[in-house]
């Protein structure tokens, strides 16, 4: 099946900070999706691309389609406290539009 | 709406025993999934479903049958849990044709 690069695997950083992760694929895909995991919770939509290039934000966080459609990179600036979870990127495929996640960034905010 | 849900929140099984994972929705979503998380590792997708009596498997689904009679629900059943069955399961939903899912808030079940 299809396999998402996610990287960095964890992340420490200072409040106020930014962030930026990506992901890569081999394959072509047409949508990405970003989801980000609290502690004891299920994913939740951050952000969800559908064309190449494309550029969208959400409050601090900003994410990108690469121009290729192999990759995509989510940006959170000025961090806080809140932040913290684990972040996954996501690609939509077949016709039941499945997911297939990368293996997530640890992100942790140090006051 | 109360979105996803999912019941139990938390499951202790012995080897060889059988038992049902609960997910339930409000949101008239056609599409539902099931998905494993592991340590370490993203969600894995178990089996899914674009619509009451429609099933299909995905990347990982030995051990796992599932069936949807209703819109709203889609159960999960385990017929011989295994110790490699110990994981974190989350149900998703979505609206037919999009690939924005929504996810309840799992049920963590230990196999020994």
């Amino acid at each position: 099946g299809q396999q998402l690069n996610q990287s960095p695997q964890s992340m420490f950083i200072q409040e106020g900070e930014d962030v930026s992760m990506n992901c890569t694929s081999s394959s072509i895909f047409n949508t990405w999706l970003w989801y980000k995991q609290e502690p004891g919770e299920g994913p939740v939509l951050l952000i969800a691309l559908y064309k190449a290039g494309e550029l969208t934000s959400n409050g601090r966080l900003t994410a990108q389609f690469g121009i290729t459609r192999k990759d995509s990179f989510l940006n959170i600036s000025a961090s806080i406290p809140s932040d913290v979870g684990i972040y996954f990127c996501a690609i939509s495929s077949g016709s039941a539009r499945q997911l297939t996640f990368g293996s997530g960034t640890q992100l942790t905010v140090l006051p | 709406n109360a979105g996803v849900t999912q019941t139990p929140k938390f499951q202790v099984l012995k080897t060889g025993q059988s038992m049902t994972l609960q997910c339930a929705q409000d949101m008239n979503h056609e599409y539902m999934s099931w998905y494993r998380q592991d340590p370490g590792m993203g969600l894995r997708l178990i089996h899914y479903s674009v619509g009451a009596g429609i099933t299909d498997q995905g990347e990982v689904p030995n051990g796992y049958n599932v069936s949807r009679s209703t819109t709203e629900d889609f159960p999960l059943r385990l017929l011989s849990a295994a110790p490699s069955q110990t994981s974190v399961y989350f149900c998703a939903s979505s609206y037919g044709g999009e690939s924005e899912q929504y996810f309840g808030p799992g049920t963590r079940l230990t196999v020994t």
